[in-house]
């Protein structure tokens, strides 16, 4: 596509459940990043795939957080049991090979935890 | 481990006025250095970047910044601001060594533009 898509742009959720954001990454960008904005930490990032592996899962805010990629394209960061601490934007950034420096941005999904 | 001060919180500026906004680094080689935008409900915007080479670095919407190491600093301005301007400014800084690191992100500036 022509920039990166994510979706959905807003999601509001009830305590507990589990949420699903999905990052659609320019086409051919081998990798992918994800990061968070939230009022209290600024942008953290969380994780990054090269191709559908992602090397280091560090970044993560709990276990409760998880993301695949398959298909070396749409990326999908599950949470599961959410708490309203991960109210936040989540940022998903992609480019042709693994450098974040040269990353392109999506818009971003807010997600309201209630 | 690298970090990113930005120490203004918020600024106000009238339109067509000169702007400055501050950026303070911290990392033991030389940096990756980045300003973004951020407009209301839009993702974030690339204004520049410094990765090498002059340290002066001209960017879009008429943006430029000047790397400074000895002061580890790496300030935006713009001559003239434009009611458009307003919104929110990220200082970014990476490690010139891996392409797989993250980028770590200042706090922000949130910059009102008066008439």
């Amino acid at each position: 596509g022509a920039g990166v898509s994510q979706s959905p742009s807003n999601k509001v959720t009830e305590k507990g459940k589990d949420v699903e954001l999905r990052c659609d990454p320019i086409s051919g960008h081998t990798a992918l990043y994800w990061y968070r904005q939230s009022l209290g930490q600024g942008l953290e990032f969380l994780i990054y795939f090269q191709g559908n592996s992602a090397p280091d899962k560090s970044g993560l805010p709990s276990d409760r957080f998880s993301a695949e990629r398959t298909g070396g394209s749409v990326s999908t960061l599950t949470i599961q049991r959410t708490q309203q601490e991960d109210s936040a934007v989540y940022l998903c950034a992609s480019s042709e090979g693994v450098d974040s420096a040269r990353a392109f941005f999506g818009q971003g999904t807010r997600l309201t935890v209630v | 481990a690298q970090s990113v001060t930005q120490p203004d919180i918020h600024i106000t500026v009238s339109e067509g006025a000169s702007l400055e906004l501050r950026c303070n680094y911290s990392y033991g080689a030389t940096p990756y250095l980045f300003w973004y935008v951020q407009s209301p409900g839009q993702g974030l915007q690339l204004l520049l970047k410094y990765f090498s080479g002059d340290t002066l670095v001209q960017g879009i919407k008429g943006f430029e910044a000047e790397f400074k190491r000895s002061q580890s600093s790496f300030n935006l301005r713009k001559p003239s601001v434009h009611w458009s301007d307003a919104a929110e400014y990220f200082c970014a800084v990476r490690g010139s060594g891996g392409g797989a690191d993250g980028l770590t992100f200042g706090k922000g500036t949130h910059l009102i533009i008066q008439p």
